[in-house]
């Protein structure tokens, strides 16, 4: 079946470590996407790639990396320098600039 | 971080009722998008709108892409308990790759 594979579903880590959250495609889609979701509140962007090699800063993307060496895969690293990692991870694809964005089904990151 | 204004934040209904929700922004949109989040999953893509005035419906839900491309609305009608959940409107920003999400509309239905 096509879709998006986040993994892994739970992530715990230490304060001070950098971790790297997976964001797998099949559906063949030129952009991919990063969002953050807080408890009680909306998505927000990270990053965002139309195509591979690129990408761009979305509104929140200090103390983030990422990478789109493969058109089916953007991982995502949280590094040591965001201030409150602890969120939900939704990585999303869509086909072109028009379309709608289809989500995975997001990793819970627990930073101690 | 930009983010639309979305109303109202939450509402109990009964079982039955109709429902409506709408999101606003000071930017123009070329695209609207609806999306209904259960618990611990990724939000479900539920309508999409390209062009000012579009009217759309997906069963028991309607959408609408404002004439000023400055907003949109949901109705969800005989509102079922399955239709507990969070919903979220989306707008893509003109000539840019880059959605913009609501703060959502939790929604509870009693029985």
């Amino acid at each position: 079946d096509g879709g998006i594979t986040q993994s892994p579903k739970y992530l715990f880590r230490k304060e001070g470590q950098n971790v790297t959250l997976s964001c797998e495609q099949n559906l063949n889609h030129d952009a991919m996407y990063w969002y953050r979701q807080d408890p009680g509140q909306g998505l927000r962007l990270i990053y965002y790639s139309q195509i591979v090699n690129d990408f761009q800063k979305g509104d929140i993307a200090e103390g983030y990396s990422v990478s789109r060496e493969k058109k089916e895969s953007f991982p995502l690293t949280v590094t040591s320098a965001q201030k409150n990692p602890t969120a939900f991870y939704l990585c999303a694809s869509s086909m072109s600039d028009r379309s709608p964005l289809h989500f995975g089904n997001g990793t819970r990151l627990t930073v101690t | 971080g930009q983010q639309l204004n979305q109303s109202p934040q939450s509402m109990f209904i009964q079982e039955g009722e109709d429902v409506s929700m709408n999101c606003t922004s000071s930017s123009i949109f070329n695209t609207w998008l609806w999306y209904k989040q259960d618990p611990g999953e990724g939000p479900v893509l539920l309508i999409a709108l390209y062009k000012a005035g579009e009217l759309t419906s997906n069963g028991r839900l309607t959408a609408q892409f404002g004439i000023t491309r400055k907003d949109s609305f949901l109705n969800i009608s005989a509102s079922i308990p399955s239709d507990v959940g969070i919903y979220f409107c989306a707008g893509q920003l003109s000539g840019t790759y880059k959605y913009i999400f609501g703060t959502g509309t939790r929604l509870k239905v009693l029985a």
